[in-house]
This record gives C-alpha cells, structure tokens and sequence, in this order.
C-alpha cells in the first residue's frame, strides 16, 4: 500500500488554466504539507495543514490555494497558470506538528506550464 | 544567506570507498535535523535523524555539532546504490522543515 499518493503524477497544461493535484495519506497522520521543488532542486514548503487547518502559508502567490477536506487528504489547486510554475509538487504527511519523526513523502506531480 | 548550505557536488568515489558530507545552518533556534535521501526523479525519504550525542545505522553516522551548527553524514563501504542526493534538513519552531540543496554522491564500480 502507498503511503502517501499523489495524483495526477505528471501533468502538462497551458498558461491561464487551472489545475488540481490530489493527495491522500493511509498512514494515520495528523499533518499534511505542500513542497514545491524547482528546476534548480531546492525544496521549498508551500503550505502545512493539521488535522484541516491552515498552519503555515509561506509566500506563495493566492492563486495557489490548498483545501483539506479531511486530514488524510491535502488537495492543491493552482489558478492561471504561469510558466514560472512548472515544478514538481510533492506532498508529505508526518505524525504531527512537531515533525520530531520526520515527513513522509509522495511521489511528486511534475507540472509542466507550455 | 541559505538556511542550511549543502556543498552540491558532486562526490564521485569508489565503491567501498568512505565518503563524508558537511551541512551548516544558520537558525540556532532549530530544534531537530535530519538526513533524507533523494533519488533522481525520486520522492525525498528520510534516512536518518541527527542527534548530538551522534547516532549510527549501518554503513551510516551522523553527527550534530550545534555549538559550531553544523551536521555531518559518513557513509562507510559505499554500494552503488548509494548513488543519490543527499539533503540536510533542519526544523525549526514553526513546524517547517527548511531543506539545504542537496550533495550528489556518486559511487562507481
């Protein structure tokens, strides 16, 4: 079984659309992250939520916006999609806030902006 | 200033060869570190946490020095397989692990 999966794995899309990626953790955890990885590999958090609230935004433009229906699930949708947003996107769980444990990560959604 | 600053590589060493990576950060205010592993085109998984008093898995030591802030990762008898990117990360209050950007190890036959 997957730990955490994300979905759609790759996704290539034109500039000005919108764009969701899914993600859902079977691990049991209470918190879910959003990381975003650039050409240049540095990883970067995006947003953290515990148990479906909103505990860290770093700046990250407002047409990204994260919804967690459920704290095994950590949805991202990106609206008006520019070129400077083709990355790859990983999502990651870990047992709680304090992270003492380490994170858990998905396999990544690799987006391409045409 | 990066957070936590990675030479990137890469080291490129025999196999069963000893390999050693070097990792700084400059927030003394971070709490914990760790070690994660990163294939190519891989996720990030976690292969160690680093504690002052040293730990060991295996083939691998980590040290954490927090006076000088500065984290370290041996890699004994290196397999092929250990041909990955290395990342050096700190968390820090605020429930954010901060990644450095990776040292890539290549180990040949």
């Amino acid at each position: 079984d997957t730990a955490v999966s994300q979905t759609p794995k790759y996704l290539v899309t034109q500039m000005g659309n919108d764009k969701s990626i899914k993600c859902e953790q079977n691990l049991g955890h209470d918190t879910m992250y959003w990381y975003k990885q650039d050409s240049k590999k540095f990883l970067k958090i995006m947003f953290s939520y515990n148990n479906k609230e909103l505990i860290i935004n770093e700046t990250v433009p407002n047409r990204f916006s994260p919804k967690s229906p459920d704290k095994a699930h950590l949805n991202l949708h990106i609206n008006s999609l520019e070129l400077g947003d083709s990355a790859v996107y990983f999502c990651a769980s870990s047992q709680d806030q304090a992270s003492g444990r380490g994170q858990f990560f998905g396999p990544g959604t690799r987006l391409t902006v045409l | 200033r990066k957070e936590v600053e990675q030479d990137p590589g890469p080291f490129n060493v025999p196999e069963g060869a000893t390999v050693a990576f070097n990792c700084t950060y400059s927030n003394s205010a971070s709490q914990s570190f760790f070690w994660y592993r990163q294939d190519c085109r891989k996720e990030p998984k976690l292969l160690m946490s680093v504690y002052s008093s040293g730990n060991e898995d295996g083939r691998f030591t980590a040290q954490l020095n927090r006076a000088s802030q500065y984290i370290s990762l041996l890699i004994r008898d290196s397999k092929l397989s250990d041909s990955a990117t290395y990342l050096c990360v700190a968390y820090n209050a605020g429930n954010m692990l901060t990644f450095g950007g990776g040292t890539r190890l290549m180990v040949k036959p």
